[in-house]
C-alpha cells in the first residue's frame, strides 16, 4: 500500500523560513508533487520532484530523497498570503494521486 | 485560457435526494479526474477519464456514484441516492498528460442533511 505523512499544522513568523516535511511509502515511484491550497479554494500546483535534490523556484524550493522516502517544501521570506494548507501527493502506478492530509501553515506578523 | 470550472459551487440536499455535479476541464485536456475531500480527511481519488473512457474508477465509493464524460469534454458526477457520508468537497482536475501536474477546479461543496 501507499502512505504519506506530513505534519498537521505549523506556525511561522512573517519574513522567516519554514520547512514542511513529507515522508512517503510507495510501491514504485513516479515523482512527488507539492500543492498549495488556500481555504475554500482549489489546490494549485507548486512543484514536482522526480530526481533527488533541491528544486528552487523563487521563494519556494522542494527537496527529494528517494532513498529515504522523504521530501520537504521550503518557504523563504514568508508572507501573510502564504498562510494555506500545503499538500504532498505521490502518483501511484496508474498516475492517480495519493494525497497526504496536508499541513496547515499559519503565518503570524 | 480558462481554468477548470465546476458547478454548482455549493449544494445542500436531503438524504435520499439526487445531486449532479458538473466539471468543465481546460480545453484540450484529455485527462479528467474527480476527487473528494471529506472534512478532516485527505483528498481521495475517485476516478480518471481519458477522453470519454473511464481509465480508472477504483476510487468510486459505491454504485450510488455515477460519472460520465460523454463526448470527452465536460464530465458529470451523479450521486443517487445521497447519504450523509457523501458530504464533502468534490474536486475536478484535468491535465494534458497523466504524468503531468493537474489543474484543479474550485470544487463543489456538498452537504447532505
Amino acid at each position: 500500500g501507499q502512505n504519506i505523512d506530513q505534519p498537521t499544522e505549523m506556525t511561522a513568523t512573517e519574513g522567516a523560513i519554514v520547512q514542511i516535511n513529507c515522508t512517503y511509502q510507495t510501491s514504485g515511484f513516479n515523482g512527488l508533487f507539492w500543492y498549495q491550497q488556500h481555504a475554500g479554494e482549489a489546490p494549485t500546483f507548486l512543484s514536482y520532484n522526480v530526481l533527488d535534490g533541491l528544486e528552487e523556484k523563487g521563494r519556494f524550493s522542494s527537496f527529494l530523497s528517494r532513498s529515504k522516502g522523504y521530501s520537504y517544501l521550503l518557504l523563504k521570506e514568508l508572507q501573510m498570503k502564504d498562510s494555506a494548507s500545503y499538500l504532498c501527493a505521490v502518483p501511484d502506478s496508474n498516475y492517480q494521486l495519493i494525497w497526504g492530509a496536508g499541513t496547515k501553515l499559519i503565518i503570524k506578523p | 485560457e480558462a481554468g477548470v470550472t465546476q458547478f454548482p459551487s455549493h449544494s445542500v440536499i436531503e438524504k435520499g435526494q439526487t445531486v449532479t455535479l458538473r466539471c468543465d476541464p481546460i480545453s484540450g485536456h484529455d485527462n479528467l479526474y474527480w476527487y473528494r475531500r471529506v472534512m478532516g480527511k485527505e483528498i481521495k481519488f475517485l476516478l480518471h477519464f481519458v477522453k470519454e473512457s473511464k481509465q480508472d474508477e477504483s476510487g468510486m465509493p459505491n454504485n450510488r456514484f455515477l460519472a460520465e464524460r460523454t463526448g470527452g469534454t465536460y464530465s458529470t458526477l451523479k450521486v443517487q441516492p445521497a447519504e450523509l457520508e457523501d458530504s464533502g468537497v468534490y474536486f475536478c482536475a484535468s491535465s494534458q498528460d497523466p504524468a503531468w501536474h493537474q489543474y484543479f477546479g474550485p470544487g463543489t461543496r456538498l452537504l447532505v442533511l
